[in-house]
């Protein structure tokens, strides 16, 4: 059964640092998305990302991030400057357009990103 | 703006009872409405959606919903518990249209008692 991979596991990072966290989504899936959850915390919505461009992002999604579809099967989160904050659970997720069920998303197990 | 209420932060059950896992949503239209299953140290998993159509849903593991309009619930139920359904269950709700988002509830913890 496909599904969405994501690396590292985990990475632990330099406040000030810059990190990119990998995902390889389902390879016929044309909507890709970003969340994070804080320990503890649910899930939030980062941002979505469909036909090369940011469809919507959320007021976490500021100027230190970006995300980029570098070729036919990546899709990366990069955070310029860590900061603690942004010590969280980061999961990739994926969905197919189709008339009946529109973004049923499908997510990776996620990268740990610890910032010390 | 869209918003998911689980009331339920944990939740105790004797392996074999019936379970009963509560949320309430918040959205101006008919919503796409899911429950994901996250087991520690792992990715969350879709356990049955809801688009349209029939109110009752099944998915999978022996897991049901029903869609309540009036209350604006998405409970989430099961006959019989087994010690392997002890994870944290999410309730999302998700915009039609736009960037597709999904809102999550907080998340209840399910213990279950052998």
């Amino acid at each position: 059964e496909p599904e969405v991979t994501q690396t590292p596991s985990h990475q632990v990072t330099q406040m000030g640092q810059e990190v990119i966290l990998r995902c390889v989504p389902i390879s016929n899936h044309l909507y890709f998305y970003w969340y994070r959850q804080i320990l503890g915390q649910k899930v939030e919505f980062l941002v979505s990302f469909y036909n090369n461009e940011i469809s919507e992002k959320s007021e976490i999604f500021d100027d230190q991030f970006s995300v980029e579809r570098p070729d036919g099967s990546n899709f990366t989160l990069k955070i310029r400057s860590t900061k603690l904050e942004d010590s969280a659970m980061y999961f990739c997720a994926s969905s197919a357009p189709s008339d009946r069920v529109p973004y049923e998303q499908y997510f990776g197990p996620g990268t740990r990103l610890t910032v010390t | 703006a869209q918003s998911v209420t689980q009331p339920d932060i944990h939740i105790t059950v004797s392996e074999g009872a019936s379970l009963e896992l509560r949320c309430n949503y918040s959205y101006g239209a008919t919503p796409y409405l899911f429950w994901y299953v996250q087991s520690p140290g792992q990715g969350l998993q879709l356990l049955l959606k809801y688009f349209s159509g029939d109110t009752l849903v099944q998915g999978i593991k022996g897991f049901e919903a029903e869609f309540k309009r009036s209350q604006s619930s998405f409970n989430l139920r099961k006959p019989s518990v087994h010690w392997s359904d002890a994870a944290e269950y999410f309730c999302a709700v998700g915009a039609r249209g736009g960037g597709n988002k999904l809102t999550f509830g907080t998340g209840t913890q399910l213990k279950v008692e052998l």
